[in-house]
């Protein structure tokens, strides 16, 4: 079974178009988060989510909202596609509280491309 | 805020010989620290982590990273690499106090015949 999964694992899409990622992760964790992996392979953090509850908000643009339906579910749809959102998005889950499960535990990423 | 520094952009070696990928992290309390591996076109997979304790870690796939709080630093190393090691490698860096996970540029590897 797969820990983290992440759906499409390719998306094609036109300048303007709306699109959604959507993640799901099976390991029973509260908190879920949205990475970007720009073409220099640098990974960023865009959101998270703890039980449903959006705590972390980084500088990105208002086209992008991220939604979680419950814990184990964290979406990603962005309006209004420019160039350059292509990239990969990983999406990602831990168990907050304990530093114990500080780790993250990453989906397969989703290449977003934006022609 | 937390940074992590990965000094080398491209490492290129030959199978069998050993592996250091250098790591230097910024921030003012304890760190947790990590690294990760990302194999061509996957995932990202982690290798090791550093919270207390013990600063020589042992990790998945024969590799191990070494804490020196005095050089702010985590350097992963394996002894001997094999052709499946080449990929990307993360060094990252989690806050004690919030739920942030920062990364390096990250080293890729190379791993020549």
């Amino acid at each position: 079974d797969t820990a983290v999964s992440q759906t499409p694992k390719y998306l094609v899409t036109q300048m303007g178009n709306d699109k959604s990622i959507k993640c799901e992760q099976n390991l029973g964790h509260d908190t879920m988060y949205w990475y970007k992996q720009d073409s220099k392979k640098f990974l960023k953090i865009m959101f998270s989510y703890n039980n449903k509850e959006l705590i972390i908000n980084e500088t990105v643009p208002n086209r992008f909202s991220p939604k979680s339906p419950d814990k184990a579910h964290l979406n990603l749809h962005i309006n209004s596609l420019e160039l350059g959102d292509s990239a990969v998005y990983f999406c990602a889950s831990s168990q907050a509280g304990d530093r114990a499960t500080y780790e993250q535990y990453f989906g397969p990423g989703t290449r977003l491309t934006v022609t | 805020a937390q940074s992590v520094t990965q000094p080398d952009i491209h490492i290129t070696v030959s199978e069998g010989a050993s592996l250091e990928l250098r790591c230097n992290y910024s921030y003012g309390a304890t760190p947790y620290l990590f690294w990760y591996v990302q194999s061509p076109g996957q995932g990202l997979q982690l290798l090791l982590k550093y919270f207390s304790g013990d600063t020589l870690v042992q990790g998945i796939k024969g590799f191990e990273a070494e804490f020196k709080r005095s050089q702010s630093s985590f350097n992963l190393r394996k002894p001997s690499v094999h052709w499946s090691d080449a990929a990307e490698y993360f060094c990252a860096v989690h806050g004690s106090n919030d739920y942030k996970l920062s990364f390096g540029a990250g080293t890729t590897v190379t791993v020549r015949a």
